[in-house]
């Protein structure tokens, strides 16, 4: 089965600055893109940005981009400007076999500071 | 448009009791995913029912069951509670089965005692 690492259990960043979050996946199988999500305190799990496998150019969603190397296995997101509000954990999910399947990292935990 | 709603917020069961979770899709999503999210885990599918069918399990015992209604609303049913099915369970809604973004409810806490 596929495994989605996150080898970061918390970060902390001061508001303004960016911030890397590290997500790498150990399958061969370079078929399916990679989904970022955030989950503040409240528990739902909330969308932020998806890059396809054959798409050329890395994702952006407004402050958040996807920093995605085939080559590494691995799928980074990059969050400008930190906020506040970005608090929370965020956890990125991969598809898997033939029926999709999103595979979870354990998530890291961000915290901005003012 | 209404978003993905989950009932009850929070549950309390004590081991060896069933126990049901709902879940009312986002309007025109036909597809729901049911997740286990443990304390300091990742979410884990347990599985999705699309258009009425189970649409892909994860590996869980067949005592989580599910079913989906002609409204595309679901249910998780959870029978023999054991302390380990405590948890956070999510539901998600999508278009079309797991091809699309998925859209998370506010989750259900769950403990057994």
């Amino acid at each position: 089965a596929q495994k989605i690492t996150q080898t970061q259990p918390g970060m902390f960043v001061q508001e303004k600055e960016a911030v890397t979050l590290d997500c790498t996946y150990d399958t061969s199988d370079q078929s399916y893109g990679l989904f970022w999500y955030k989950q503040p305190s409240s528990g739902e799990m909330i969308f932020l940005i998806y890059q396809g496998s054959y798409d050329e150019q890395n994702a952006t969603e407004g402050r958040y981009s996807l920093n995605f190397q085939k080559a590494r296995k691995s799928a980074n997101l990059v969050i400008s400007a930190s906020q506040l509000g970005d608090s929370a954990m965020y956890f990125c999910a991969r598809p898997s076999g033939g029926s999709y399947i999103p595979t979870f990292g354990r998530g890291t935990s961000l915290i901005v500071h003012p | 448009e209404t978003g993905v709603t989950q009932s009850p917020t929070h549950l309390i069961k004590t081991r060896g009791q069933q126990v049901t979770l709902r879940c009312s899709s986002q309007s025109g999503h036909n597809t729901v995913s049911w997740y286990q999210q443990a304390l300091g885990q990742g979410p884990q599918f347990i599985f999705q029912y699309y258009r009425e069918e189970e649409n892909g399990r994860g590996n869980f015992p067949p005592r989580f069951s599910g079913l989906q209604f002609p409204n595309y609303s679901s249910e998780l049913n959870v029978n023999a509670l054991e302390l380990d099915d405590s948890a956070l369970y999510l539901c998600a809604s999508s278009l079309d089965g797991f091809n699309n973004e998925q859209f998370f409810g506010p989750g259900t806490r769950l403990t057994v005692l």
